[in-house]
């Protein structure tokens, strides 16, 4: 069964610095990947997403995300953090031919001054 | 373009009552998909809908939660007999049909957060 990991819980980053959340996902055939961003009480707005060619995908409010195969991964950078940035980031990976989101358990990101 | 609506955006009901939660997707946008979000927990699928069809239901609880979207208006998640455990956010999302039939990027909206006193 498809499975995303995301090992950090929370991470707490100064204004100002680079900022990498880590994504795993187990899915046995090409994986169709997303990175989600959810601010306290609101939805979820989608930030970036990968199909297929290039592995390194650009996306909204400056983030950006490299699939790496070999390693099941598909982490989420931004080389300068923001205080607006402070949220919630989940990865998720299409099941089903696209039917289904499975998500991870999300990482909340805490921006200090 | 208007996004992904839904409302109530917080509904409160007591143990034993229905909660009614609707769901308007984008325009154009043809396949809805309901999701729970547990306190402190990711998002986990519920359903997958597309106009008057049921495709995919295998996160639906087996009692007491239906959905459906008809023709017209829009698609409603309903769980009657409200318990505490349903207290949760309800996330909608919708999506287009891509080439082939297959669907595409799910677009959520802000959610529904129900509390069952």
């Amino acid at each position: 069964a498809q499975s995303v990991t995301q090992p950090d819980i929370h991470i707490t980053v100064s204004e100002g610095a680079s900022l990498e959340l880590r994504c795993n996902y187990s899915y046995g055939a090409t994986p169709y990947l997303f990175w989600y961003v959810q601010s306290p009480g609101q939805g979820l707005q989608l930030l970036l997403k990968y199909f297929s060619g290039d592995t390194l995908v650009q996306g909204i409010k400056g983030f950006e995300a490299e699939f790496k195969r070999s390693q099941s991964s598909f982490n989420l950078r931004k080389p300068s953090v923001h205080w607006s940035d402070a949220a919630e980031y989940f990865c998720s990976v299409a099941a089903g031919g696209f039917q289904k989101l499975v998500f991870g358990t999300g990482t909340r990101l805490l921006v200090s001054p | 373009n208007a996004g992904v609506m839904q409302n109530p955006r917080h509904l409160v009901r007591r143990r034993g009552q229905e909660a009614r939660l609707r769901c308007s997707p984008m325009k154009g946008h043809s396949h809805v998909y309901w999701y729970r979000q547990l306190p402190e927990e990711g998002l986990k699928f519920m359903v997958y809908l597309q106009k008057e069809n049921i495709i995919d239901e295998s996160g639906m609880p087996k009692e007491r939660f239906s959905a459906e979207f008809p023709k017209e208006g829009p698609s409603i998640l309903r769980i009657q007999q409200v318990v505490r455990g349903d207290s949760a956010a309800y996330f909608c999302a919708s999506s287009p049909p891509s080439a082939g039939g297959r669907t595409d990027t799910q677009y959520f909206g802000p959610g529904t957060r129900l509390t069952v006193l």
